[in-house]
């Protein structure tokens, strides 16, 4: 049983089109990230909720929604794709977001290609 | 502003001898160490971590060792084996700002 899982893997797109990336967790954890690894190979964050409330928003586009139905998902919304989003997307779960020392688990990402 | 730099992009090591990657910081508020994994078409792993108030923590053939005063810390590997062979990042944590920082990783070659 995959602990954090995430679809599509592979996703090819054109410009201009709305897609969305799912994301579950079976850990019991109540944080969520999403983390993007641009062509660069950095590893940045994008997103975190902590039992479904929005934690950090660290300066991503408006085009980028992130949503939580409840604290075992956290998907993510992108609305009218640019070539620049081209990137992956990796979903990520911690215990809590209250201490640092806590392992963030992420899951296999999800290869974003916009053409 | 990259606060976690790992200066190699890669490594090549023989199988069997001790593998070395660094990684510097250069915000003084972390407090939390972690290296992760990474193969080709998968995500990050979580292989060891190193709290701020050790210099050392030892996981079986991994050992992180940290140094406050120069910001710096490091991943041995021994012996090396070729199922080593994956990018290893470094990342950082501070309590405050409730987020992993990663620096842009090493590609570790183990070759036989």
């Amino acid at each position: 049983d995959t602990a954090v899982s995430q679809t599509p893997k592979y996703l090819v797109t054109q410009m201009g089109n709305d897609k969305s990336i799912k994301c579950e967790q079976n850990l019991g954890h109540d944080t969520m990230y999403w983390y993007k690894q641009d062509s660069k190979k950095f590893l940045k964050i994008m997103f975190s909720y902590n039992n479904k409330e929005l934690i950090i928003n660290e300066t991503v586009p408006n085009r980028f929604s992130p949503k939580s139905p409840d604290k075992a998902h956290l998907n993510l919304h992108i609305n009218s794709l640019e070539l620049g989003d081209s990137a992956v997307y990796f979903c990520a779960s911690s215990r809590n977001s209250q201490s640092s020392g806590n392992t963030i688990y992420f899951g296999e990402g999800s290869w974003l290609t916009v053409v | 502003d990259q606060q976690v730099k790992q200066n190699s992009p890669s490594l090549s090591v023989q199988e069997g001898r001790i593998s070395i990657l660094n990684c510097d910081y250069t915000n003084s508020m972390f407090d939390y160490f972690l290296w992760y994994k990474k193969y080709p078409a998968e995500g990050p792993t979580f292989l060891i971590s190193i709290s701020s108030i050790k210099d050392k923590n030892e996981d079986g053939r991994f050992t992180v060792f940290l140094n406050k005063s120069a910001k710096h810390l490091s991943l041995h590997i021994v012996p090396s084996q070729p199922g080593d062979s994956a990018v290893y990042f470094c990342a950082a944590s501070d309590q405050g700002a409730q987020k992993l920082v990663f620096g842009q990783g090493t590609r570790l070659t183990i070759n036989p």
